[in-house]
């Protein structure tokens, strides 16, 4: 069974850093790409970055280019958000989700998610 | 970015009604969209992919369909357990983008 956990939430002051993991099993965690993705209190859905299953590539919504970074521990199975320089606009539920891709058409989607950590940003 | 403009915001609807919720692209993104499905504080779930695929283990009143740049969320017969908030997903290119979400209540 496919499960993911992240862990690392919690209150941080603006300009403060924080880092996400996201522990994941139940599948070869090495061959699947894995995306983070963010909910504001009471708002939709936000893209926030993913990354290859290698962890040779990596992607980011404009909002958090340049201040966090994605990475991932393959022998660990875990997947990682370091957020640096947050704001308050930084405050939301911070979810990790597996990238499944099919493979004769190569099209994606998010199909399993872990349960989402909350980062508030506040003095 | 590719924008995505979902519509409506909210809608109120009947057990057992047909519903539907569209998602306009602002640039061509060929099928690479997904619909979720959101209940108040849980995660986000999977319905459907690649515009019309569905995702393994769910009902097949939910369906999904494209025309161009236009994206077709269908729930045909609404189920007491539907009543949630629906979001789309572009994956064609980089930065990703949701829509708005829709909030399906009940009438």
């Amino acid at each position: 069974e496919v499960h993911l956990l992240e862990s690392g939430g919690g209150l941080v002051q603006p300009g403060g850093s924080l880092r996400l993991s996201c522990v994941a099993s139940g599948f070869t965690f090495n061959t699947y790409a894995m995306t983070w993705i963010r909910q504001a209190p009471g708002k939709g859905l936000e893209w926030v970055s993913a990354i290859s299953g290698s962890g040779s590539n990596t992607y980011y919504a404009d909002s958090v280019k340049g201040r966090f970074t994605v990475s991932r521990d393959n022998s660990q199975n875990t997947l990682f958000l370091q957020m640096d320089s947050l704001r308050a606009e930084d405050t939301a539920i911070y979810y990790c989700a597996r990238i499944f891709v099919e493979s004769d058409t190569d099209y994606r989607c998010f199909d399993f998610w872990g349960q989402g950590a909350l980062v508030t940003v506040s003095s | 970015a590719i924008q995505m403009t979902q519509s409506p915001s909210s809608l109120s609807a009947s057990v057992g009604d047909r519903v539907t919720i569209t998602c306009r692209a602002s640039l061509g993104i060929r099928n690479d969209l997904g619909w979720y499905q959101q209940k108040p504080g849980k995660a986000p779930k999977l319905l459907i992919y690649a515009a019309s695929s569905l995702q393994s283990g769910v009902p097949s009143r939910f369906s999904g369909s494209a025309s161009g740049t236009d994206f077709t969320l269908t729930i045909n017969g609404l189920q007491p357990e539907d009543f949630a908030t629906y979001y789309c997903l572009q994956d064609y290119t980089y930065p990703w983008t949701f829509g708005q979400g829709t909030k399906v209540e009940i009438k």
